[in-house]
């Protein structure tokens, strides 16, 4: 079947190296953002998530900087496997209001073996 | 975590038709969200569901169209309406972890994939 990522900005990336994904938002009033991972043929995967009172946030392998100023958001997968191969989505919403969740344009993540 | 079963998974309908995706979440959820991801594009709300009240649509969406209903804390059904191709998507549902971490984890079913011929 068709891939969801098939028009989508792709990122190719060495397996081993680092992979920097890129978003901007749209809403100033957004405090609270996500990255989720789509692998193809199954829904959206919850993977870090940071409040506007941070400007870096860590997990396991991954790393999701925030700069308010010009709204971007960026997530940095460390060590890339071909497991990381999927198509990342930034998500921005309001921490407090337990409102609607807004996507933006997504990437398509591909690995080089 | 929830679970989310979706149904049917994937379907190819004929112009002008009507079909009706199903939604059930193994826990009991206050609210769930349907969202539309066209090929090779983002999710995009098209509502949100409340046990006991009316949807919320999003600007774009209108009731007509994609009727919503949520009978019940577990299940809700997404109906598309009059189909025609511009409908061919992948619709989702999705409900929101309420377990401690915000309001930022979506749990999404798998997707009911549509071709409208």
């Amino acid at each position: 079947g068709e891939s969801v990522g098939l028009h989508l900005p792709t990122l190719s990336v060495q397996e081993g190296d680092n992979s920097i994904i890129n978003c901007a938002y749209s809403n100033s009033a957004s405090d609270y953002f996500i990255w989720y991972k789509q692998e193809s043929g199954k829904g959206p995967q919850f993977i870090i998530d940071i409040r506007s009172n941070m400007d870096k946030r860590q997990g396991q392998r991954v790393t999701v900087l925030l700069n308010k100023t010009v709204k971007h958001l960026s997530l940095q997968i460390a060590a890339t496997q071909p497991g990381d191969s999927a198509v990342y989505f930034c998500a921005e919403t309001l921490y407090s209001s337990a409102s609607k969740i807004i996507f933006g344009s997504g990437t398509r993540l591909s690995i080089r073996p | 975590s929830a679970v989310i079963s979706q149904k049917p998974s994937r379907d190819i309908c004929q112009r002008g038709t009507s079909l009706t995706i199903q939604c059930q979440v193994d826990s009991q959820v206050t609210m769930m969200f349907w969202y539309r991801q066209q090929p090779g594009q983002s999710l995009t709300l098209i509502a949100t569901a409340n046990q006991g009240s009316e949807a919320t649509y999003e600007s774009g969406f209108v009731i007509d169209k994609f009727p919503i209903s949520r009978p019940n804390l577990t299940f809700s059904t997404l109906t598309v309406s009059n189909m025609s191709p511009e409908d061919s998507s992948i619709y989702l549902c999705s409900v929101a972890n309420t377990g401690g971490k915000g309001t930022g984890e979506l749990f999404f079913g798998e997707g009911s994939r549509l071709t409208v011929l």
